[in-house]
């Protein structure tokens, strides 16, 4: 069956640093996948999708990799920012499905 | 301009009752998906809905049901509750093709006693 894994371990960082998360999967072969970022009591809020035929997305200080060969796709955080601390999610789409498969997701803590 | 919006924020019930769950999409939006999502985990899948009719379920038992109205808002419905069904229930919603990003309500917190 399919599996996502996001990183196991919370992420703590220090303000002004990079934060990679990663996002693997095996058994799914996705057609796009898309990064969310929910904060506590919260629903989770969209923040990029990449397509299979994508390498590469950035939107501001986010960037997001898809590598479909390695089965993996990596979300970085460029000069964070204590209001970047939250849980990361990352989710993954079928050509021919409508449902998002979820991972359990990556929480991030920025420390000033 | 609204987002999805969801009712109630917060319910309490006891095993073998029944619940109903509604969410109001995001306008210009015509698809909802419902999700559970538990403590410590992402969402999963329930069901979604797209003029009117379920166009694709996850895995979940028929005790889960759900409905979608003319004016698109749409209501979850769960029957003989059991504690494994405590969660938060979220509902996305997005226009047309499945590749769009989902907006998702604030969800609601089921406690099941």
């Amino acid at each position: 069956s399919q599996k996502i894994e996001q990183n196991s371990e919370a992420l703590n960082i220090q303000e002004g640093k990079t934060a990679t998360l990663t996002c693997n999967y095996t058994n799914y072969s996705p057609a796009y996948l898309q990064w969310y970022r929910q904060d506590p009591g919260r629903g989770p809020v969209f923040l990029l999708l990449i397509r299979e035929n994508e390498k590469e997305k950035r939107k501001e200080r986010l960037k997001v990799t898809f590598d479909t060969t390695l089965k993996q796709s990596l979300f970085h955080i460029t000069a964070s920012q204590p209001a970047d601390s939250a849980t990361y999610l990352c989710a993954l789409g079928g050509r021919d499905d409508y449902k998002l498969s979820f991972g359990a997701g990556t929480t991030v803590t920025v420390r000033a | 301009d609204a987002g999805v919006t969801q009712s109630p924020t917060h319910l309490i019930k006891t095993r073998g009752q029944q619940v109903t769950l509604r969410c109001s999409p995001k306008s210009g939006h015509d698809t909802v998906s419902w999700y559970q999502q538990a403590l410590g985990q992402g969402p999963q899948f329930i069901f979604q809905y797209y003029e009117e009719e379920e166009r694709q379920r996850g895995n979940f038992p028929d005790r889960f049901s759900g409905h979608q109205f003319p004016n698109y808002s749409s209501e979850l419905n769960v029957n003989a509750l059991l504690l494994g069904d405590s969660a938060l229930y979220l509902c996305a919603s997005s226009f047309g093709n499945s590749n769009q990003p989902q907006h998702f309500g604030d969800g609601t917190r089921l406690s099941i006693l």
